[in-house]
């Protein structure tokens, strides 16, 4: 596996069920982000991670529940969505969380909330 | 409130065209832009990042910054079918990587 891998790739759930999406990247990176993606939106940062600390939590709603366990690896958990939370949730790594690092992303998970 | 705002098109260039791509933005402390070209349903990939004013070119492509301006522009020579995309401006503000995306601008080139 190359570059920034995203699982699942496409998420159906309802509003009462918990889920989590899991980003994995390749690169030797230190920081990690989750941005959600919705039709005809800018794309929306949501976490921000560096070497597994936390550092910026763009005011989202606490049904959104980030974990970065190593460098490697982040996840998002879910539970109790709305509909409205239905969007495309991409993540990405940097080398460091720095202005002039190229973010790359993975190919994100395209969820419906019913 | 931080933004960065770009024209949503579509733009329509035939085959073999320039296509210009413009961008503005809000906060005068960005500091790093960047191009991101975005198939329909696919996720961004990175085209071109630029940190200092003036000219930048990379094959096909041209970034252009005015900070002065507050303006960063791509220009793509030779368009081609499949540069047909939705393009992405982000800024990078601050002292780390938080980039703000602007909407983006929907290419259409037309054989």
């Amino acid at each position: 596996e190359t570059g920034v891998t995203q699982t699942p790739r496409h998420l159906v759930m309802g509003m009462t069920n918990k889920k989590s999406l899991k980003c994995e990247q390749h690169l030797g990176h230190n920081a990690m982000y989750w941005y959600k993606q919705s039709a005809k939106k800018p794309l929306e940062l949501m976490f921000v991670y560096s070497l597994e600390e936390r550092v910026e939590n763009n005011s989202v709603p606490s049904r959104f529940s980030p974990e970065c366990p190593n460098s490697s690896h982040l996840f998002l958990h879910l539970h109790t969505l709305q509909p409205e939370d239905s969007a495309l949730y991409l993540c990405a790594s940097s080398r460091e969380v720095r202005g002039t690092d190229t973010q790359y992303f993975g190919p994100g998970t395209r969820l419906t909330v019913l | 409130q931080k933004e960065v705002e770009q024209n949503s098109g579509p733009l329509s260039v035939p085959e073999g065209a320039i296509a210009s791509l413009n961008c503005t933005y809000s906060d005068r402390g960005s500091q790093s832009f960047f191009w991101y070209r975005q198939y329909s349903g696919k996720s961004p990939e990175l085209i071109m990042s630029i940190y200092s004013n003036g000219d930048k070119e990379d094959g096909r492509f041209t970034a252009q910054l005015n900070k002065a301006s507050q303006y960063v522009s791509l220009l793509i020579r030779d368009s081609q079918p499949s540069d047909s995309a939705t393009y992405l401006c982000a800024a990078a503000s601050g002292g780390y990587t938080k980039l703000i995306f602007g909407a983006g601008t929907r290419l259409a080139v037309h054989p």
